[in-house]
C-alpha cells in the first residue's frame, strides 16, 4: 500500500519568507498528487493537484508544487508567505487504479506578522 | 457540484456512550464515500470507505463501524465510545478523481 511522508510537522516563518514543505510518497506506479490546506476553523480545501504533464503545478494563492518522479517527491513552495497562510497543509496521493486518497501526517505552518 | 452535509459539528460524549455521525451527499449518484479521522497531533487517517450501498471496507481495526443504508448516506457508529475515539471526523465523497469533504465533526470523549 502507498504511504505519504511529510517530514516537517511544524514550521514557523516570518512574513515574506519563502516556503518549501516536503512530501514524499512510496508507490512505484502512476499516481495523482495533491496538496490540501486546512485554515483554522475551516474545511479542507484543494490547493493544487498533479495528474500528468508539466511537473511544475501552479495552484491557488501563489502556491506551486513540483513533481520529481525520480525522488518520489511533490514539494509545496511559495516564494513569499503571508500571515493568512497560517494553516495546516496535507500532501495526498491517489493511486491511479482507485479513488482512495492517502494523506501525509500534515505540516502546521505558522506565519508571524 | 457535490455537496456534503455532515452533522453534528461538535459533540461531547461520555466514555461508554454510543455514537452516530451522519453524512449525506447531494449532487451525485453512486459516489465513493469515506470516513477519515484526524486525531490530535496526527494526520488524516482513512477509517472506512464504501463503493456502494451495503459495501463497507475497514482500513484499520477499531472501536467504530460504518454503514451505508442508502446510496448517498454514510453513517459512522460506535456502541461504546473510548477516550481514544476523540478526534476530528471527516466525511468525504469522490467522483472520478475529485474528492469533496464535509465540514467535519469534532468529537470529544470525556
Amino acid at each position: 500500500a502507498q504511504s505519504v511522508s511529510q517530514h516537517n510537522h511544524h514550521v514557523i516563518l516570518s512574513e515574506a519568507a519563502s516556503l518549501e514543505l516536503g512530501c514524499n510518497y512510496s508507490y512505484g506506479g502512476t499516481v495523482n498528487l495533491f496538496w490540501y490546506v486546512q485554515y483554522p476553523g475551516q474545511h479542507l480545501q484543494l490547493l493544487l493537484k498533479y495528474f500528468s504533464g508539466d511537473p511544475l503545478v501552479k495552484g491557488i494563492k501563489g502556491f506551486e508544487a513540483e513533481f520529481i518522479k525520480s525522488k518520489f517527491s511533490f514539494n509545496l513552495r511559495k516564494p513569499s508567505v503571508q500571515w493568512s497562510d497560517t494553516a495546516e497543509y496535507f500532501c495526498a496521493v491517489m493511486v491511479n487504479a482507485g479513488n482512495m486518497l492517502t494523506f501525509g501526517g500534515g505540516t502546521r505552518l505558522m506565519v508571524k506578522p | 457540484s457535490q455537496t456534503i452535509h455532515q452533522w453534528p459539528a461538535t459533540l461531547v460524549q461520555p466514555v461508554g456512550s454510543p455514537l452516530s455521525l451522519e453524512c449525506t451527499v447531494e449532487g451525485t449518484s453512486n459516489p465513493n464515500l469515506y470516513w477519515y479521522r484526524q486525531a490530535a497531533g496526527r494526520g488524516l487517517q482513512l477509517l472506512f470507505y464504501s463503493v456502494g450501498i451495503g459495501q463497507i471496507s475497514s482500513e484499520v481495526p477499531q472501536n467504530l463501524s460504518a454503514s451505508r443504508p442508502q446510496d448517498r448516506q454514510f453513517i459512522l457508529s460506535s456502541k461504546k465510545l473510548l477516550l481514544s475515539d476523540s478526534g476530528f471526523y471527516l466525511c468525504a465523497c469522490s467522483s472520478g478523481t475529485k474528492l469533496f469533504f464535509g465540514s467535519g465533526t469534532q468529537l470529544s470523549v470525556l
